[in-house]
């Protein structure tokens, strides 16, 4: 079946420094991707939607600004998150979808620890 | 927008048994509803899903049902085993969001006893 793999799986950055983590469509093009937050114990919430070559739609409350989203090509989306504070550690995952957005497929999501 | 809520929040069952669990959702446009099953620290697994031109969906031990006008589903798992143990989500898609986004429910811990 269709993967989408998201690296890097764990990253522990410095306060105030920036992490970027990518996400690609291995053997479809994903039109289509979802980037999510997932804190301890709770559920996904998302945070922005992007399009291969437009500028990403974001949830309210996510700063654009803070989580810079990227979707330059149909098979690769990346998150960087600027000038990271302790608070921005959690799990962040990605998803992708075709086109017809039948089927929607799952990073393996990132690690994000901020020190 | 889309307002996902699920229950429980926790489920303990004797290995055997059977499970439950209920997700209503708000917006009556909303028309592909998955569930997921979430191990700590994975990506959430699509363990089945149901359209809402059906009522009802069956893969093994799992099953959900779709109730359109009362707007809620639920994932039925029979005779629940240790390794169904996990985290399990629904989700609702709205159908006017051509970009397929999905909504998830608050999550529920199911933890099957031997």
């Amino acid at each position: 079946g269709a993967v989408v793999s998201q690296h890097p799986s764990r990253v522990i950055c410095k306060s105030g420094t920036s992490v970027k983590i990518e996400c690609r469509s291995l053997d479809f093009q994903a039109t289509t991707m979802f980037w999510y937050r997932q804190f301890p114990k709770q559920s996904l919430m998302l945070m922005a939607t992007s399009n291969e070559g437009s500028k990403a739609t974001y949830e309210q409350g996510v700063e654009k600004d803070k989580f810079l989203i990227n979707h330059a090509s149909l098979t690769l989306s990346t998150l960087t998150v600027t000038s990271a504070h302790p608070e921005d550690s959690s799990f962040y995952i990605c998803s992708g979808t075709d086109s017809k957005g039948n089927t929607i497929y799952f990073g393996e999501g990132s690690w994000l620890t901020v020190v | 927008g889309e307002n996902v809520e699920q229950h429980p929040s926790t489920l303990s069952v004797q290995e055997g048994d059977s499970a439950v669990i209920k997700c209503t959702y708000s917006d009556s446009a909303s028309n592909y509803f998955p569930w997921y099953k979430q191990e700590l620290g994975k990506r959430p697994q699509l363990i089945i899903d149901i359209r809402s031109n059906v009522g009802e969906k069956k893969d093994q031990r799992i099953a959900v049902t779709l109730n359109k006008t009362a707007k809620h589903f639920s994932l039925h798992i029979t005779e629940t085993q240790p390794e169904d143990s996990a985290v399990y989500f629904c989700a609702a898609r709205t159908v006017a969001d051509s970009w397929g986004k999905l909504q998830f429910g608050a999550g529920t811990q199911v933890v099957v006893t031997p």
